[in-house]
Formats: C-alpha cells, sequence, structure tokens
C-alpha cells in the first residue's frame, strides 16, 4: 500500500482568492498521477491526468503541476469562486492500483 | 455523456444482511473498481476486475465479495453486513490504456444497524 498524502485537509478561502495545495508520494515508478474534484452529493470527476516528470496542466483557471523526482504535486486555483468549493483527491495509478489521497476539502466564501 | 451508476445512493441494512451494491457503465470499459470511502481515510481499494468473471483483490477485501458476469455490470457483496461496513462505497471504471481515467458512480451510503 502506498501513502498518498495531501495537505491541508481543508481550507477556506474568500472568492477571488488563489490557492494551492499539495499531493505527496512516495515513489517515482507509476503509470499517472491524477486529479479529482469531488463535489457534494455528484460523482468524483477528472481533472487532470499527469504522467511526465514536469508536466504541467490547466484548465481554466484550475492548473496542476508534477514533480517526479521529489514526489510531489500542486493543484493551482487562480481567483477562487463560489463553485469551486469541493473536495479535491489525488490519486498514484501504479501496478493494478489507484492509491488515494484524503483530499483537500476547499470551502470558497463569497 | 459517460455514464457509471450504482443501484442505491442511500441503503440502510441490518446486521447479518446479505447486501448487494450494483454498478453499472455504459463506456465498455474493461475495468472496473470498487472502493469504500471513510472519514479521514483516502479511498480504499475493495476489489477490481479487468474482464468479465475476473477479479482481483484491493487493499481491505474481507468481507467482500464480487461479481462480474457481464462487462459493464461490476456488483459488491456483503455477505453477512457488520456495522464496521457502514460507509460510502464508490464503484468506477476506466478503459484499459495505462494512463486512462477512472469514472466514478454517485456513490451509495451504506448504514449497517
Amino acid at each position: 500500500i502506498l501513502n498518498v498524502e495531501q495537505s491541508p485537509q481543508s481550507l477556506h478561502v474568500q472568492e477571488g482568492d488563489s490557492t494551492n495545495f499539495t499531493c505527496s508520494f512516495p515513489s517515482s515508478n507509476f503509470y499517472a498521477l491524477h486529479w479529482y474534484r469531488w463535489e457534494t452529493a455528484k460523482s468524483p470527476e477528472a481533472l487532470f491526468v499527469m504522467t511526465l516528470n514536469g508536466d504541467e496542466k490547466k484548465k481554466g483557471r484550475i492548473s496542476a503541476t508534477l514533480n517526479t523526482k521529489e514526489g510531489y504535486s500542486y493543484l493551482y486555483i487562480k481567483g477562487s469562486q463560489p463553485e469551486d468549493s469541493a473536495t479535491y483527491l489525488c490519486a498514484l495509478h501504479t501496478g493494478n492500483q489507484f492509491y488515494f489521497g484524503t483530499g483537500t476539502s476547499l470551502t470558497v466564501i463569497p | 455523456d459517460v455514464k457509471v451508476t450504482q443501484s442505491s445512493r442511500y441503503l440502510v441494512k441490518r446486521t447479518g444482511e446479505k447486501v448487494f451494491l450494483e454498478c453499472v457503465q455504459d463506456m465498455d470499459h474493461e475495468n472496473m473498481f470498487w472502493y469504500r470511502q471513510d472519514p479521514g481515510l483516502g479511498l480504499r481499494l475493495i476489489y477490481f476486475s479487468y474482464d468479465v468473471k475476473m477479479k482481483e483483490k484491493g487493499d481491505i477485501p474481507e468481507g467482500y465479495s464480487v461479481s462480474r458476469e457481464k462487462k459493464e455490470r461490476f456488483s459488491l457483496i456483503l455477505e453477512s453486513a457488520s456495522t464496521n461496513q457502514t460507509s460510502m462505497y464508490l464503484c468506477a471504471s476506466k478503459n484499459e490504456r495505462e494512463e486512462g481515467t477512472q469514472y466514478f458512480g454517485p456513490g451509495t451510503r451504506l448504514l449497517v444497524l
């Protein structure tokens, strides 16, 4: 079992603030690092799939980077909006399995 | 629009009952997964299947079994439900590509009394 850690556990920000959170993992031998957004009462939804060291992906105001050598990925949200409120999960895909972190719960206050 | 559906959003069962959680995907995916999610813990893999009639144990298979008779359907079975199986259960599917992403169902919140 791989230990994937996310920090912080929860975060409250004001609307318009930019924020970032971290996913750290022990292994450099994996297929991909995945980020998901999980809104209350909905299914987790895929945000990014990252496979290469130095990868940077962007979707609107949200972006992510990957550093495989030091074992972390950052997720950035620029100009947070209330609709960004959700739990953000990262998962390491290695072998046949996905290993999930405990998530970062983001609340954006209007 | 891709879809993974789960048979129930909420379920209440009594200790000792046999419980079936059903998951159906319409994306022709080879791989399907069952997870449970508990407060303070990440999603933990119970079982997965990479083909019809094939199954592999995940990290926490004790007390569970699975069935995959058709490609689109993956069932999780609690042979004799216990209170420590009260949890949120999530089903997911993905295609065979190594970097392929998982698509999740909405979850079933199970309460065992």
